[in-house]
């Protein structure tokens, strides 16, 4: 299976601030990857899609980029609503797997 | 609109059957795919398992040939049936929808449903 590593686990961050959340794949996973947002009330959503495309409705301060086994997720001026947990997910090979997330607290 | 909701027991004795259905409306099972993923109590994701729209099913190999994913298009469910729970099979079961190019996302999540397994 491949493993992805998530950091940082958690990232106290200001309003404002522009911040990165790298997910790591222990193989080259070929840009199949996603970003999700998890809200505190449990509610999850897509945020990016094929490493850099943002899904429809997702404000235009969110991109990933990334390439062979390094990806990252920015954030590039917090709102309030940002503060959530992140999670990135592979689909280059079954069983799709996820990073251990990156939860975003107001510093 | 789209909509997933998920339903199921609370709780669940230990090395007894979980049974959760996934209730879609707003899409057809036929044209996109659905998955399983859980979520144990302040811990993060893992994916179980996926109904294909043809009818197929794949499945996380963690769960060995503990798990079953099968559907009935006609009332628009989707099921997942566990047998053996242990008591790290504590979570939040969730079903998703997938379009269907490759790559796309979960793009809807139901809000799961809190399973508890005792002994």
């Amino acid at each position: 299976d491949i493993q992805m590593t998530q950091t940082p686990s958690s990232m106290p961050a200001s309003l404002g601030e522009r911040v990165t959340i790298s997910c790591r794949a222990s193989q080259g996973i070929s840009n199949y990857l996603n970003w999700y947002q998890q809200k505190p009330d449990g509610t999850i959503k897509p945020l990016i899609y094929y490493t850099s495309n943002l899904q429809s409705g997702v404000p235009s301060r969110f991109s990933g980029s990334g390439s062979g086994t390094d990806y990252s997720l920015t954030i590039s001026s917090l709102e309030p609503e940002d503060f959530a947990m992140y999670y990135c997910q592979q689909y280059d090979s079954s069983p799709w797997t996820f990073g251990g997330g990156t939860k975003l607290e107001l510093k | 609109q789209v909509q997933l909701k998920e339903t199921g027991p609370d709780l669940v004795q230990l090395t007894q059957t979980l049974s959760i259905t996934c209730t879609v409306s707003g899409f057809s099972l036929t044209t996109y795919n659905v998955h399983w993923v859980r979520q144990p109590p302040g811990k993060g994701l893992e994916w179980m398992g996926a109904m294909w729209n043809g009818g197929g099913t794949d499945y996380n190999s963690a769960f060995k040939s503990r798990l079953s994913i099968s559907r009935d298009t006609s009332k628009s469910q989707v099921f997942l049936k566990m047998n053996s729970l242990q008591t790290d099979d504590t979570a939040k079961y969730f079903c998703a929808r997938q379009d269907l190019y490759y790559g796309s996302p979960f793009d809807y999540w139901g809000q799961g449903v809190m399973v508890t397994v005792s002994s």
